[in-house]
């Protein structure tokens, strides 16, 4: 079945580095575009990015735009989130999720998503 | 890109029917039919539940269905059962190439 596991999370200073990472399983990960989404503690969903299956495209939501990176590398069918700069706000569980459709170009849903990663921004 | 609207939550009774509401514009909401729901059970990942508008994904039950109507969509739970209770999201691919979600809303079973 498809599985998505997401590691490298922690506690890291405002203004460090930190890379995620996700391990994916189960179905042709090369042919699919992936998203990263977080969710503060208590807070609500909040979609990061998206990588397009050949890594061709790449999309950021404001809030991350210029600090974090998505890349991929299909050959270790593996989903990475390179995140820069990080702030306090920046404390969240970070899922890693399949998008919809083979080859699509991101509009799509999320299915599945995987258990998270929490990544604590603090001094 | 500001959140969409979903009410902070909705409550019914065991066999009731329940419909959660998601008000966006029309450069989210309104301008596609990319809208998406989630089920988020406390600690766990969310779940999809519909896709598409009104898409059901294999597996979820026939209970949940969804619409939209201009800025608006709309999830209803028919026949709540306990297992519903949860925090539900929607989701929306916007004009900007991103996508945006709801503020969410926990669905409680009187």
């Amino acid at each position: 079945q498809v599985q998505l596991v997401e590691s490298g999370g922690g506690v890291v200073q405002p203004g460090r580095s930190l890379r995620l990472s996700c391990a994916a399983s189960g179905f042709t990960f090369s042919s699919y575009g992936m998203h990263w989404v977080r969710q503060a503690p208590g807070k609500g969903l909040e979609w990061v990015a998206f990588i397009r299956y050949d890594g061709s495209n790449k999309y950021y939501a404001d809030s991350v735009k210029g600090r974090f990176t998505i890349s991929r590398d299909n050959s270790k069918n593996t989903l990475y989130l390179q995140m820069n700069s990080l702030r306090a706000e920046d404390t969240a569980v970070y899922y890693c999720a399949k998008d919809g459709p083979m080859y699509s170009s991101g509009r799509n849903w999320f299915d599945p998503w995987g258990q998270g990663t929490l990544v604590t921004v603090s001094s | 890109q500001s959140a969409l609207t979903q009410p902070a939550s909705v409550s019914g009774s065991p066999g009731q029917s329940i419909t959660i509401s998601c008000t966006g514009t029309s450069s989210d909401v309104g301008g596609y039919n990319y809208v998406s729901w989630y089920q988020q059970h406390p600690g766990k990942a969310p779940k999809l539940m519909i896709y598409e508008v009104s898409n059901r994904p294999s597996g979820v039950s026939n209970r949940f269905s969804g619409s939209k109507s201009g800025n608006t969509a709309s999830l209803t739970i028919s026949g709540l059962q306990a297992e519903d209770e949860a925090d539900y999201y929607c989701s929306s691919y916007t004009s900007s190439s991103t996508h945006v979600f709801g503020t969410g809303t926990k669905v409680t079973v009187l």
